[in-house]
């Protein structure tokens, strides 16, 4: 099946540091999303980005489809963005199972 | 919309006993997902339905597990009967194109 890797794997962050987050997946996708589990457990939805580039506030994203990756980017940040980033993904056409990458822990340090 | 709602959000249960979660759905969404999440495994996907259809059970762990949707706003995973390695946060989420995770249910089997 389709690997999806993240990295780095733990992060650690003085507030208002700007950070990338990678995700990495071995084949191609229909579908990918960014989430964030914060620390309470919640999933939360980043960005629905198959392809291009999109921003929301201090975040913003960008997936290059044919060269089979995406990138997270988090600006100036805060305590609160603190938790686990997932990467994951939908292979081809006709499934929509979403795989998810293993997960970057972001630690901000106040 | 309420977004996706689980219940029980904690269950605490006996080894041996029947399990069930709950799952309703965002309205329209026409996929649903069940997965679980442990600190060994990270996020697994037991089950999909589409369109109330099981479409892929390849992650359900045994046959202790068992998934229901017997219409388009409601769905159960069912364990049957329960063991303490059983124990995990099992997410349920549905979408149309992009997915959204309800907050889960903690479960303990001591």
């Amino acid at each position: 099946g389709i690997q999806v890797e993240q990295s780095p794997p733990d992060l650690i962050l003085q507030e208002g540091a700007n950070s990338t987050l990678r995700c990495n997946f071995s084949d191609s996708v229909n579908n990918l999303q960014w989430f964030h589990q914060n620390p309470w457990g919640q999933l939360i939805n980043l960005f629905y980005i198959p392809s291009g580039t999109k921003q929301n506030g201090r975040l913003s994203a960008t997936t290059v489809a044919t060269e089979r990756y995406s990138l997270l980017y988090i600006s100036s940040s805060q305590t609160t963005d603190s938790g686990v980033y997932f990467c994951a993904v939908v292979r081809g056409s006709g499934t929509y199972k979403y795989i998810f990458g293993t997960g970057t822990r972001l630690k901000v340090l106040a | 919309d309420a977004g996706v709602i689980q219940s029980p959000r904690h269950e605490v249960t006996e080894m041996g006993q029947e399990v069930t979660l709950r799952c309703k759905p965002i309205s329209g969404h026409n996929s649903l997902f069940w997965y679980r999440q442990t600190m060994m495994r990270g996020l697994e996907l037991l089950i999909y339905f589409n369109n109330n259809v099981p479409i892929d059970d390849s992650g359900m762990p045994e046959d202790r597990f068992s998934a229901k949707m017997p219409n388009a706003s409601f769905s159960t995973l069912k364990i049957q009967p329960s063991e303490p390695r059983d124990s995990a946060v099992y997410f349920c989420a549905s979408s149309l194109t992009e997915a959204f995770f309800g907050q889960g249910t903690r479960l303990t089997v001591v």
